[in-house]
């Protein structure tokens, strides 16, 4: 059973549609980030959530923190192509870090 | 510098061969990680150090096998790999004692093993 469930797993939209991932878990988390990963790349930091609740917008990508603390959502407003990639939540709890099972995102033009 | 370079960015090595990824980084962080990835899959955890100090090994088989020689460097010592371990292998470096320990990672070593 994996820590972070991501939904949904594969996801091709149209250049100018908006769309939601999610990444679910049972555990509670003081903090969770999400990371954007390019073919060929490895993932970029988008940005860190601490407090239950919260909301953190980086241009067109809008981040929301559960209430509970243990669940994050990522929604997208008017894909663009450069959007394209593999989509990470990721946590560290216990000394460790995890990651999320990832969602990939084609924007197609 | 908020930049963690790796070398080679490709590698094709045979598997009776011996070869070496490097990976560096010059932002103080104090922890540094390998990761093992397959295609649209998430980073598997192989290593971490801390503080210089290998502190999580995740049953990695011995084929692989991992040096910190500083603070800024990390190497992963391949040898006798099979097919199946073809893979990007990514490093990262996250500071310790922060509420969040994020990752900076690198650009990745594209490993085909024939």
């Amino acid at each position: 059973t994996q820590l972070l469930e991501q939904s949904p797993q594969f996801l091709s939209i149209q250049e100018g549609e908006n769309l939601t991932v999610y990444c679910n878990s049972s555990s509670v988390f003081s903090s969770l980030q999400w990371y954007r990963q390019e073919p060929g790349e490895g993932p970029v930091l988008l940005v860190t959530v601490v407090t239950g609740g919260e909301v953190k917008k980086l241009k067109r990508l809008t981040f929301q923190f559960g209430d509970a603390r243990k669940d994050s959502s990522l929604h997208i407003t008017a894909a663009q192509p450069g959007d394209t990639g593999l989509y990470l939540c990721a946590v560290h709890t216990g000394n460790q870090f995890y990651f999320g099972t990832g969602t990939s995102l084609t924007v197609i033009p | 510098d908020t930049e963690v370079t790796q070398t080679p960015k490709h590698l094709v090595m045979g598997m009776t061969n011996k070869k070496s990824l490097k990976c560096e980084q010059h932002m103080g962080h104090r922890a540094m990680y390998w990761y093992k990835q397959k295609a649209k899959k998430p980073p598997e955890l192989m290593f971490v150090y801390s503080y210089e100090k290998l502190s999580i090994n995740e049953s990695v088989p011995s084929r692989f096998s991992p040096e910190c020689p500083n603070s800024s460097l990390l190497n992963l010592h391949l040898h006798a790999l099979q097919p199946e371990d073809s893979a990007l292998y990514l490093c990262a470096s996250s500071p310790l004692g922060t509420r969040s320990y994020e990752q900076y990672f690198g650009p990745g070593t594209r490993l085909t093993v024939t």
